[in-house]
């Protein structure tokens, strides 16, 4: 009964690094998204993904990429870290074509500074 | 555009109070309405949700309802617990093409003291 999993829960990493946030899950859902969690701004969608082959942008896409290979996985992977990249990072995803029609499960969260 | 305004944390408030967590919303359309509760060290989990005017939706002791008329959702629980400490967020789907997206407020924290 795992739901959504991320890893890392922490990570530190020095500005130019590049890294792989993963996260999987196991309830065969169409839809998984990420988002990012800063103080005062609440959770603030990077990219999305309605099923395996097809990603799309959110709100604050610059920096991050994504691909979606198949229904359980869909990693974010940071090209060259910024110290405004440090953040939490929340992975979730839902059935039936997204939030709206279905409850939204998260991912525990991934802490990430950089240096 | 769309986007969701709550009140700002934190709330302090003594077990067995009265809570309340105001939350208005912008929305093209009649928007889906959601609070999501995370608890210390967690992700974030659904607390109950509306999908039209005048809808109540409850959990757990806690209640919001649908107010297209003030652009509302506050939530609501007649009597606190320590256990309810916890950061509730308001958000909101858009209807339409976008209805993928989860548009959060900016959450407020709670914190009951014994």
């Amino acid at each position: 009964n795992a739901g959504v999993t991320q890893t890392p829960k922490f990570q530190v990493l020095k500005t130019g690094q590049s890294m792989t946030l993963q996260c999987a899950q196991d309830m065969n859902h169409e839809y998984m998204s990420w988002y990012r969690q800063d103080p005062g701004m609440g959770l603030r969608l990077i990219h999305y993904s309605v099923g395996a082959g097809i990603t799309d942008q959110g709100e604050v896409p610059n920096g991050y990429n994504v691909s979606r290979s198949t229904t359980e996985d869909f990693p974010l992977r940071l090209l060259s870290a910024a110290p405004s990249q440090t953040s939490v990072y929340f992975c979730a995803s839902s059935g039936n074509r997204g939030p709206m029609n279905t409850e939204a499960f998260f991912g525990q969260g991934t802490r990430l500074t950089v240096v | 555009g769309n986007s969701v305004t709550q009140m700002e944390g934190p709330v302090t408030l003594s077990e067995e109070a009265f809570l309340t967590i105001n939350c208005t919303y912008t929305a093209t359309g009649y928007p889906s309405l959601f609070w999501y509760v995370q608890y210390p060290g967690e992700g974030l989990q659904l607390l109950l949700k509306a999908t039209k005017a005048d809808d109540k939706g409850s959990n757990k002791g806690f209640e919001a309802t649908y107010r297209k008329e003030t652009t509302s959702f506050h939530l609501e629980k007649g009597s606190v617990q320590v256990s309810d400490s916890a950061v509730y967020f308001c958000a909101l789907t858009p209807r339409g093409d976008s209805s993928y997206k989860l548009i959060f407020g900016s959450g407020t924290r709670l914190l009951v003291r014994p």
